[in-house]
């Protein structure tokens, strides 16, 4: 049980075009899912909260018009990367926390992570 | 502000030995969760244990335990009977009770080599 996915697991895109990241969760409901940047061989940057049927809630920092989510459901959220620039290149992770009452240990569930190359 | 502290960038380990590795936090909060997560290779976040600060009792699982010091806010881990498949970056994670969010603070991690 508890396991997230995440759709792409890798995309190359060009300069000034968009990426939708999808997060999933596949057994279980999500309040509360979370977007993660890693850069290499550093820990986890929590860029934004993300709760079903409400606006993100952005950390301090995070632009959330480049960086926009999008919650539609307990089971999915979206990251978009809007103009995407070489800088944005980074592996994203999402993760969920399990929503009370489904039996599985109060923590959050992470995805395998979306590695992004902007060219 | 809630910050994580694992002091030791890279540890190495033999086989079949144990390690510990540390980690140190700061809050001002009673009530709160420790984790410790695993990266391998792949990139995937696994949880490795959890421990609820208001428990005086260590939490273990198989051949993972903590060393949960409250007053001295240490959270260490200790892996028993090392095996290959432990090599991997290993962050600690401190989360409050009462945030609405649970939003996780991540340590810097440690990465284990695991030596045959």
């Amino acid at each position: 049980g508890a396991v997230v996915s995440q759709h792409p697991s890798w995309v190359i895109c060009k300069s000034g075009t968009s990426v939708k990241i999808e997060c999933r969760s596949l057994d279980f409901q999500a309040t509360t899912m979370f977007w993660y940047r890693q850069f290499p061989k550093q820990s986890l940057m929590l860029m934004a909260t993300s709760n079903e049927g409400s606006k993100a809630t952005y950390e301090q920092g995070v632009e959330k018009d480049k960086f926009l989510i999008n919650h539609a459901s307990l089971t999915l959220s979206t990251l978009t990367v809007t103009s995407a620039h070489p800088e944005d290149s980074s592996f994203y992770i999402c993760s969920a926390r399990v929503a009370r009452g489904q039996g599985l240990t109060d923590t959050q569930y992470f995805g395998p992570g979306t590695r992004l190359t902007v060219l | 502000a809630q910050t994580v502290t694992q002091s030791q960038p890279e540890m190495s380990v033999q086989e079949a030995e144990t390690v510990t590795l540390s980690c140190t936090y700061d809050t001002s909060e009673s009530d709160y969760y420790l984790f410790w997560y695993k990266q391998p290779p792949s990139r995937q976040m696994i949880l490795v244990i959890r421990q609820e600060a208001y428990k005086q009792q260590n939490a273990t699982e198989n051949r993972f335990s903590v060393n949960f010091q409250k007053a001295a806010k240490s959270f260490s881990l200790k892996i028993s009977d090392s095996q290959l498949g432990d090599a991997a970056m290993y962050f600690c994670a401190y989360r409050r009770v009462r945030d609405g969010n649970e939003k996780l603070t991540f340590g810097t991690g440690t990465r284990l080599t695991i030596i045959p």
